[in-house]
């Protein structure tokens, strides 16, 4: 079954501890992608690849880190969490160039919370 | 700084209704735009996109109308059934950026009553 999955889906911590967000997808998107939803503000992308080791910031990178070492796998690293980053995020992967159709599959979410 | 935004926030529709929501974008140099459905407790999922070089096009149930004259782009939903009761967001690529980078409104609430 294709599909993007994010360990954990839950998830509760304190200011200042190291937490990684994984984000896997099983279709050999180039694309990947995550976001953070908040109530109000919608569905913002933090960072996103285009493929192996090419990243860019979305709109609110400050406070994260991405890497991209292999095709499948898009890990999301806080290296410092805050109480502002307390929130629903989502990763999201997709294929096709701007030629082609742009459909972006996401995983279930973490809800993550930083006390 | 350019924004994706929506003029309803709620919509509430009997089943059967057809739906209308509607979504306006400040970049008019935007050339892709996906409308997405978000159940309670799930990820975003695809409904339908649109090219700039259309006005129109239409999917299972849904149709998505793009006017550029005035930057507006909407989603139809026909014979709305109360499984179509989410949240809809509208997205755009502004050509200017790389692919992967989507602006994403801040969503529209549809409740289908039975």
């Amino acid at each position: 079954e294709a599909q993007v999955t994010q360990n954990p889906r839950y998830l509760i911590t304190v200011t200042g501890k190291k937490l990684t967000v994984t984000c896997s997808q099983n279709m050999n998107h180039e694309y990947m992608s995550w976001y953070r939803q908040d109530p109000g503000l919608g569905l913002r992308q933090i960072y996103y690849s285009m493929n192996v080791e090419v990243t860019d910031k979305g709109d609110v990178p400050e406070g994260y880190k991405v890497s991209r070492k292999e095709k499948r796998n898009f890990p999301l690293i806080l290296e410092s969490p805050s109480p502002n980053q307390t929130s629903l995020y989502f990763c999201a992967s997709s294929s096709s160039s701007r030629g082609g159709q742009n459909e972006q599959f996401f995983g279930p979410g973490t809800r993550l919370t930083v006390l | 700084g350019e924004s994706v935004g929506l003029h309803l926030p709620t919509l509430s529709v009997q089943e059967g209704d057809n739906s209308i929501i509607n979504c306006a974008y400040s970049n008019s140099a935007s050339d892709y735009f996906i409308w997405y459905k978000q159940e309670s407790g799930k990820g975003p999922q695809f409904i339908i996109d649109i090219r700039s070089n259309m006005d129109k096009r239409q999917g299972q149930r849904v149709t998505v109308l793009l006017n550029k004259t005035v930057k507006h782009l909407s989603l139809q939903i026909a014979a709305t059934q109360p499984g179509d009761s989410a949240v809809y967001f509208c997205a755009e690529n502004p050509p200017t950026t790389s692919y992967g980078k989507l602006t994403f409104g801040q969503g529209t609430i549809l409740t289908v009553h039975p």
